[in-house]
Order: structure tokens, then sequence, then C-alpha cells
């Protein structure tokens, strides 16, 4: 089974921290991904990675970088944390299992930004 | 701008009723996934999608797309509380070329005893 690992649950941060949020596959895909989920908005993507080092902005990037320097990890990073970033991230790792292309989720990180 | 619109965003239903969630998008795909979300929990892949026609069952829930009308459709038979969750589908608009997927808002089904 595909395994997609996020560092934290639960997170809460101060306004103006730097924040990593940490994603870890074990598929070896090639393609990575970080959504936010807010009620009402659905799953928005932020960032996504198709390689290492590779890195491509997705609808709602402001505010937010990755950084990709293995292939199984992929990292979201908060340079200043502000309470609109107060959300549920999600990463997700897609890639061919069993012959079917299908993009995994990992648990999810809650992030509260006081 | 692919747009992914589901219908209806919120659905309470009866034990033992049939019901049907709907996916429009806009723009043309060959590649539709639908996933679960529990509350409080991530998503779980239910079924992909990949070619006009396909249909994929699995206990009560039925998939299929239908790439000419640029709709897939998620099929409830006799519904229990289990099925209780948040229904999302999703559309492949990179042609495959970085899998990069649109979701629709998500549909959140209660059934009811």
């Amino acid at each position: 089974d595909v395994k997609v690992t996020q560092s934290s649950r639960y997170l809460v941060k101060r306004t103006g921290e730097k924040v990593f949020l940490e994603c870890v596959q074990d598929m070896d895909h090639e393609n990575m991904f970080w959504y936010r989920q807010d009620p009402g908005l659905g799953l928005r993507l932020i960032y996504f990675s198709y390689d290492v080092k590779m890195k491509e902005k997705g609808d709602i990037p402001e505010g937010y970088s990755v950084s990709r320097e293995k292939k199984e990890r992929f990292s979201l990073i908060l340079e200043s944390a502000s309470t609109n970033q107060t959300s549920m991230y999600l990463c997700a790792s897609r890639g061919f299992d069993g012959g079917t292309d299908t993009q995994y989720f990992g648990p999810g990180t809650r992030l509260t930004v006081l | 701008e692919l747009k992914v619109e589901q219908n209806p965003l919120f659905l309470s239903m009866q034990e033992g009723k049939n019901y049907t969630i709907y996916c429009n998008y806009s723009t043309t795909s060959d590649r539709l996934y639908w996933y679960r979300q529990d509350p409080g929990k991530s998503l779980e892949s239910l079924f992909v999608l990949l070619s006009n026609g396909a249909v994929k069952q699995e206990g009560r829930l039925m998939a299929s797309l239908d790439t000419k009308a640029r709709l897939s459709t998620l099929h409830i038979t006799a519904a229990v509380h289990d099925l209780s969750a948040t229904y999302f589908c999703a559309v492949d608009s990179s042609g495959g070329s970085n899998y990069k997927l649109t979701f629709g808002k998500g549909t959140l089904l209660t059934v009811n005893p």
C-alpha cells in the first residue's frame, strides 16, 4: 500500500513564526502536491512538484514556499505565518499503483495560527 | 480554466434509499477520480475512471464517466449509515502532463436511520 505521511497531525503557531510542514511518501512517486482545505472552499492547490528540485505554483501560492530535495520528501514552508493560514493542509503523492494512476493523500495537518 | 461542479452539495437521505451525486466539468478530460472524506480525516481514493463509458462499482457505490457530456455520476444503492461522509470528484486537467487535479467542492452525504 502507498503510504503518505505528514510530520504533524495538529500544530499551533504564532503569527510571524516560520512553519515547516513535512510530507514523505514511500512509493517512489515523482509527483507530489500540497493542498489546503477550508470549509466552503474545498481543496485548493498550493504548490506541486514533478521531480526533485522542481516545483510549480498552484492556485494559491502566495505566502507559501516549498522544497523538494529528495524524491520522497516534499516540504511546505510558511515564511511568516498569518492567521488566515489557519487551515487543514493535505499532502498528496501521485503515481501508478497496480497499473492505475492514482493520487494518494496523507492524513493532514491541522494548523492553527494565533 | 477548468471548473468542476458537484451537485448536490448537501444530501440527506434515509437508509435503504437510492441516490445519485453528479459531477460536471468544463473542459475535455478523460480522467476522473472520486474520493471519500470522513470528518476530521484525509481523502480516501474510491474510483479512478479513465475512459468514456467507464463504470466501476464497489459495494453500494457505482461510478460512471461520460466524457462527451463531461459528466460523472456516483450512484448510491440502498444507502447505509456507514456511507455518511463527504464525497469529492476530481478531474485531471493536465492531459497527464503534470497530474494536476481540480476538485469539486464536495457533497456532504448524511444517511439517516
